[in-house]
């Protein structure tokens, strides 16, 4: 357990709204990153931040926005919301020295 | 980008029977990774293997990087080893490029 959390765990919301997720890590973990997961897909990297205010793109960053303001909230949100973001999101942590990546639960995401 | 290819895309397998899961990349790495991602959506870390062996339990890992493949066995498996398996790999950025896993259904 990496004392990672993600919320909200599901969440069903229509076209053309604004969405927010949140990760939460409990270690102070200097890495932090958004994945989504679709059928035939694998887990594909939206956005990642390598410290406070420090953010980068990943390979499907279009549509999505990440902050971090503190070092245990990284947060991803959708400024409008389409359906081909349906999918499961989820958050991870780099643990330093290990060289190992550890995922939060995931978050469902529907959008009608 | 890196392209990271796993193979077989499925696999069913009796209750006790050994497996060998491939990953195969198209450049070097810094990092390479296995998951496990159980029937619950839950994803696990495995191993942390950019080369040579490790074994953990049943499962163990090999990861020949000048060849590029890395390969994950399962000996007497279980039910509870069903799930889909990632290879990810990281090139230096501390971010992983996953393959799209092998899908394992352990039968009893």
């Amino acid at each position: 357990d990496a004392g990672i959390t993600q919320s909200p765990r599901h969440k069903v919301t229509e076209t053309g709204t604004p969405v927010t997720l949140r990760c939460h890590q409990t270690e102070n973990h200097r890495y932090m990153y958004w994945y989504r997961q679709d059928p035939g897909h694998g887990l594909r990297l939206i956005h990642y931040s390598y410290g406070v205010k420090d953010t980068d793109k990943g390979e499907v960053s279009d549509g999505y926005s990440v902050s971090r303001s503190k070092t245990e909230d990284f947060l991803l949100t959708l400024e409008s919301a389409t359906s081909s973001q349906t999918s499961v999101y989820f958050c991870a942590i780099w643990r330093e020295g290990q060289e190992t990546q550890y995922f939060g639960p995931g978050t469902r995401l529907l959008v009608l | 980008g890196i392209q990271v290819e796993q193979s077989p895309p499925d696999l069913i397998l009796q209750e006790g029977a050994n497996s060998t899961l491939r990953c195969n990349f198209s450049d070097s790495v810094n990092n390479l990774q296995w998951f496990h991602q159980n029937p619950w959506g839950q994803l696990i870390n495995l191993f942390y293997i950019p080369s040579g062996t490790k074994q953990n339990g049943r499962l163990s890992a090999t990861t020949v990087a000048t060849e590029r493949y890395s390969l994950l066995y399962i000996s007497s498996s279980q039910t509870t080893d069903s799930g889909v398996y990632f290879c990810a790999l990281d090139t230096g950025r501390r971010a992983l490029t996953f393959g799209s896993g092998t899908r394992l259904q352990v039968q009893p």
